[in-house]
């Protein structure tokens, strides 16, 4: 099946930093990429869509200058959580799809980020 | 109220026996409706879709009732590999296909 890998596993940094997240489909063209955010014991949430080329769609509530996301190929997209706070600890994790339509059965998901913010 | 919603458990249930979860969605223009996996600290991964007439998939089993809008996933002869979070997923066709979770119920089985 598709592969989907995310860079770094696993970040620690101190507070105001920047930290960038790579996604990468590394055997298929991923048309979408989504990032979503999960906090212990909660459901994935949505924060943005990214095609190719394009600016991403973010969702309510999810601030885009302090969540960039750059789609540069249909094989990269990256998120930079900018100024990071504690807050912001959680796990990211993103999911290419093979189609615009982004069924789910065409969704396939990176091993994730856990990213702690002193 | 959250658009999909679960019972965040933990069920702990002996190894051998059936378990059985339920998730309710709240807006009827859900098109696709799934059941996803995830163990600690790991990825969410598809464990099956769920169609209209119900299906199977070896030990599991789904079933989708629109007209009360939920639906069940039923594990007959639980293993202690089945331990995990278990996620209800939406898929709302009226929102660009946008998936919707559940927050998971946990299920620990025990030897």
């Amino acid at each position: 099946g598709a592969v989907v890998s995310q860079h770094p596993s696993r970040v620690i940094c101190k507070s105001g930093t920047s930290v960038k997240i790579e996604c990468r489909s590394l055997d298929f063209q991923a048309t979408t990429m989504f990032w979503y955010r999960q906090f212990p014991k909660q459901s994935l949430m949505l924060m943005a869509t990214s095609n190719e080329g394009s600016k991403a769609t973010y969702e309510q509530g999810v601030e885009k200058d302090k969540f960039l996301i750059n789609h540069a190929s249909l094989t990269l997209s990256t998120l930079t959580v900018t100024s990071a706070h504690p807050e912001d600890s959680s796990f990211y994790i993103c999911s290419a799809s093979l189609s615009s339509r982004s069924r789910t059965d065409t969704q396939y998901f990176g091993p994730g980020t856990r990213l702690t913010v002193l | 109220r959250k658009e999909v919603e679960q019972d965040p458990g933990p069920f702990n249930v002996p190894e051998g026996a059936t378990v059985a979860f339920n998730c309710t969605y709240s807006n009827s223009a859900s098109q696709s409706f799934f059941w996803y996996r995830q163990d600690c600290r790991k990825e969410p991964k598809l464990l099956m879709s769920v169609y209209s007439s119900g299906n199977e998939d070896g030990r599991f089993t789904a079933q989708l009732n629109r007209a009360s809008q939920y639906i069940s996933l039923l594990i007959r002869d639980s293993k202690l590999s089945d331990s995990a979070t278990y996620l209800c997923v939406v898929n709302r066709q009226d929102s660009n296909y946008q998936l919707i979770w559940g927050a998971g119920t946990k299920l620990i089985i025990k030897p």
